[in-house]
């Protein structure tokens, strides 16, 4: 396994559209996570799932986003009727749920809207 | 409000120089990351700290975790180039263990 992968990378899209980013977390991790981040901020937290259950989304940053992860692997993140302020990069990250919980993050999906 | 709060914000300094980044917070976290992260790429793991006091070195960086489990520092001796990049902290919450905050970062920038 060579770490967390998001797709697409880039993804420009006109305002209103709507738009799905995927995830795949390191295979051995129960926990995935996803993050937002503008320019020259950190990561702000959006959710989280352990396993197949998301069990943190009240700061989703409204009901235009949500997120799935079906069987437990991948995570799919979607945004309805896209604004120009949702254009930052989407980070996802993964991690095992005891220990350290450390995070390992994918390369990030940058959003642009237009 | 931002949890957690980094200074300096940004920083320029000549290859050679050394160079500490704060991490602080008026809360208590189980443990505490430092990450550092390239433009367009997303954040990479340097050093977990768990124990308050803790001091931790991987080659010329030293990371130490305050007493109180409140606050870290990074210290970079002798940077290089390739030290550039945004470094961010973020502290996993005592309860519940399911969230990580993110500092506010400091842009680090070493000039050849």
């Amino acid at each position: 396994d060579t770490g967390v992968s998001q797709d697409p990378r880039h993804k420009i899209t006109k305002r209103g559209q709507n738009v799905t980013f995927r995830c795949d977390p390191i295979s051995e991790h129960n926990r995935l996570y996803w993050y937002r981040q503008t320019l020259g901020q950190g990561p702000e937290f959006l959710t989280y799932f352990q396993n197949e259950a998301q069990l943190e989304k009240s700061r989703l940053l409204s009901d235009r986003f949500s997120a799935e992860r079906p069987k437990g692997s991948f995570s799919t993140l979607e945004i309805q009727r896209t604004e120009q302020g949702d254009s930052a990069m989407y980070l996802c990250a993964s991690s095992f749920s005891q220990g350290t919980y450390e995070q390992y993050f994918g390369p990030g999906t940058r959003l642009t809207v237009t | 409000t931002q949890l957690l709060e980094q200074s300096p914000q940004f920083l320029s300094i000549q290859e050679g120089e050394n160079l500490t980044v704060y991490c602080n917070s008026s809360s208590v976290f189980s443990s505490l990351q430092w990450y550092r992260q390239e433009p367009g790429e997303g954040p990479v793991l340097l050093v977990t700290v768990v124990t308050g006091g803790e001091v931790k070195k991987l080659k010329r960086l030293t990371f130490q975790f305050g007493d109180a489990r409140k606050d870290s520092s990074l210290h970079i001796t002798a940077a290089q180039p390739g030290d550039t990049g945004l470094y961010l902290c973020a502290g996993a919450g005592r309860l519940p263990k399911n969230q990580f905050y993110f500092g506010t970062g400091t842009s680090l920038t070493v000039i050849p």
